[in-house]
C-alpha cells in the first residue's frame, strides 16, 4: 500500500526566506507526482506536476524535485511571501488517475 | 485550464435529512470523477471513484448506502449524503478527470468543497 508522508508538519518562516518542504512515499513506481496548494476552508490547487520520467519543474517562485528511486520530492519556494501561506500537499498516482495524498505540511510566511 | 464547480459550497441541515452535492466538469468530458473527504487539519480520503454510466467503487470502510453516488453523465456526478448525522460534519472535495486528457497525463482537477455541517 503506497503511504506519502510530509514533513515538516508545519513551518513558520520571515518573509523573503526560502523554504523547502519535503514528501517521501513507499512506492517508487509512480506514474506522476503532484503538489498543491490548499488555502483554508477551500479546494485545492494545483501548482506543479511532474511525470516519473522527469526529475523537476518550475513554475515561477516555485520548484519541485522527484527522485524516484529514493522515494522522494521537494518543494523548493524562493523568497517566500505572506501570500504563500497554505497547506501544501503533496500526491502521487501509481497508476490510472488514483491520487494517495500526503498529510501536507501548513506554510506560515510572517511578515 | 480545465474547470470543476461543485455545489453547493456550504450546507447546514438538520440530523436525519438528506443533502445532495454536485459536481460538474464545465470545459471537459470526465470520465472518471473521484470524491474526498477532509477532516479539519487532515489530508484528503478518498471515498469512492465512479465512471460515467457504471457504479462507484467505495473504499474499504466508507457506506455505499450511506453516500450514494450518482455518475449518470460524462459531465455531472453527484454525491447523496443520506440520513445525514453529525459524524457526517466534514469538507466534501470532488475532483474529474478524463481517459483523453492532455497527453494522457490522467490529470485531476479539483472542485472547490463543500462544507458540511450537522446539526
Amino acid at each position: 500500500k503506497q503511504e506519502v508522508t510530509q514533513i515538516p508538519a508545519a513551518l513558520s518562516v520571515p518573509e523573503g526566506e526560502n523554504l523547502v518542504l519535503n514528501c517521501s512515499f513507499t512506492d517508487s513506481a509512480i506514474y506522476n507526482l503532484q503538489w498543491f496548494r490548499q488555502d483554508p476552508g477551500k479546494g485545492l490547487t494545483s501548482l506543479l506536476l511532474i511525470q516519473s520520467s522527469q526529475r523537476e519543474q518550475t513554475s515561477g517562485r516555485l520548484n519541485a524535485s522527484l527522485d524516484k528511486s529514493s522515494g522522494r520530492s521537494t518543494l523548493y519556494i524562493a523568497a517566500s511571501q505572506p501570500g504563500d501561506s497554505a497547506t501544501y500537499l503533496c500526491a502521487v498516482t501509481l497508476g490510472g488517475s488514483r491520487l494517495t495524498f500526503g498529510e501536507g505540511t501548513q506554510l506560515t510566511v510572517n511578515p | 485550464g480545465a474547470v470543476v464547480s461543485q455545489h453547493p459550497s456550504r450546507v447546514i441541515c438538520k440530523s436525519g435529512t438528506s443533502v445532495k452535492i454536485e459536481c460538474r466538469s464545465l470545459d471537459f468530458q470526465a470520465t472518471t470523477m473521484f470524491w474526498y473527504r477532509q477532516f479539519p487539519k487532515q489530508s484528503l480520503m478518498l471515498m469512492a471513484t465512479s465512471n460515467e454510466g457504471s457504479k462507484a467503487t467505495y473504499e474499504q470502510g466508507v457506506e455505499k448506502d450511506k453516500f450514494l453516488i450518482n455518475h449518470a453523465s460524462l459531465t455531472l456526478s453527484t454525491l447523496t449524503v443520506t440520513s445525514a448525522h453529525p459524524e457526517d460534519s466534514s469538507f466534501y472535495i470532488c475532483s474529474a478527470s478524463s481517459s483523453g486528457d492532455r497527453g494522457g497525463k490522467n490529470i485531476q482537477y479539483f472542485g472547490a468543497g463543500t462544507r458540511l455541517s450537522v446539526l
